[in-house]
């Protein structure tokens, strides 16, 4: 079975401090993306990176940055918090070729105060 | 940039209803097409996918779901529904045009009465 884990499930921050979100995929996936989930808007692609230290902006890239230095982990990070960046923030990582197939981790739930 | 629609935001049943979950998307090229399902407290998890062949497709748990590309639809559908089938439905396109990325609809949220 594929795991994709993330750091944390739940995580508050205060307005203006850096967050680390961490995911881990254990299936030596090549692709691995970022999303955030908002009620009534679905999944929103952040980032998503194709290997190692490469990286490609999604739809909503303002206000994060990530980071792919091992093929298993890709951060996200939000470089100073706000407010409206309190969602829910998937991982998912697929394995190249033709099946687009994207397996997902339990979600972060992060609130920013 | 393609976008994906889902009609219904929330829908409730009554468990044994048939359901139909609508999802249209914007893309007039290639497509493959997904459902995932997210129930409550648990991840993300696929439940059917369409890339070529047959248009009607055949998931876990009972779903299916039908690809009509002159309509650009590929709803999802269960016969008959159970208490447990309650959680946010997800439909996910992904264009010939836009390599790895996924683009999803806004969710339908789907509550069965028992």
């Amino acid at each position: 079975d594929v795991k994709v884990t993330q750091s944390s499930r739940y995580l508050v921050k205060r307005t203006g401090e850096k967050v680390f979100l961490e995911c881990v995929q254990d299936m030596d996936h090549e692709n691995m993306f970022w999303y955030r989930q908002d009620p009534g808007l679905g999944l929103r692609l952040i980032y998503f990176s194709y290997d190692v230290k490469m990286k490609e902006k999604g739809d909503i890239p303002e206000g994060y940055s990530v980071s792919r230095e091992k093929k298993e982990r890709f951060s996200l990070i939000l470089e100073s918090a706000s407010t409206n960046q309190t969602s829910m923030y998937l991982c998912a990582s697929r394995t190249s070729g033709y099946s687009y197939e994207q397996y997902f981790g339990p979600g972060t739930r992060l609130t920013v105060t | 940039a393609q976008s994906v629609s889902q009609h219904n935001h929330h829908v409730i049943l009554s468990e044994a209803a048939s359901l139909e979950l609508g999802c249209n998307y914007s893309y007039g090229g290639t497509v493959n097409l997904f459902w995932y399902v997210q129930y409550p407290g648990q991840h993300l998890q696929l439940l059917l996918k369409y890339f070529s062949g047959d248009p009607l497709v055949k998931g876990i748990k009972g779903f299916e779901a039908e690809f009509i590309k002159s309509k650009f639809s590929f709803n999802l559908r269960k016969p008959s529904v159970q208490w447990s089938d309650t959680a946010e439905y997800f439909c996910a396109v992904n264009a010939d045009n836009a390599g790895n990325m996924l683009t999803f609809g806004g969710g339908t949220r789907l509550m069965v009465k028992p």
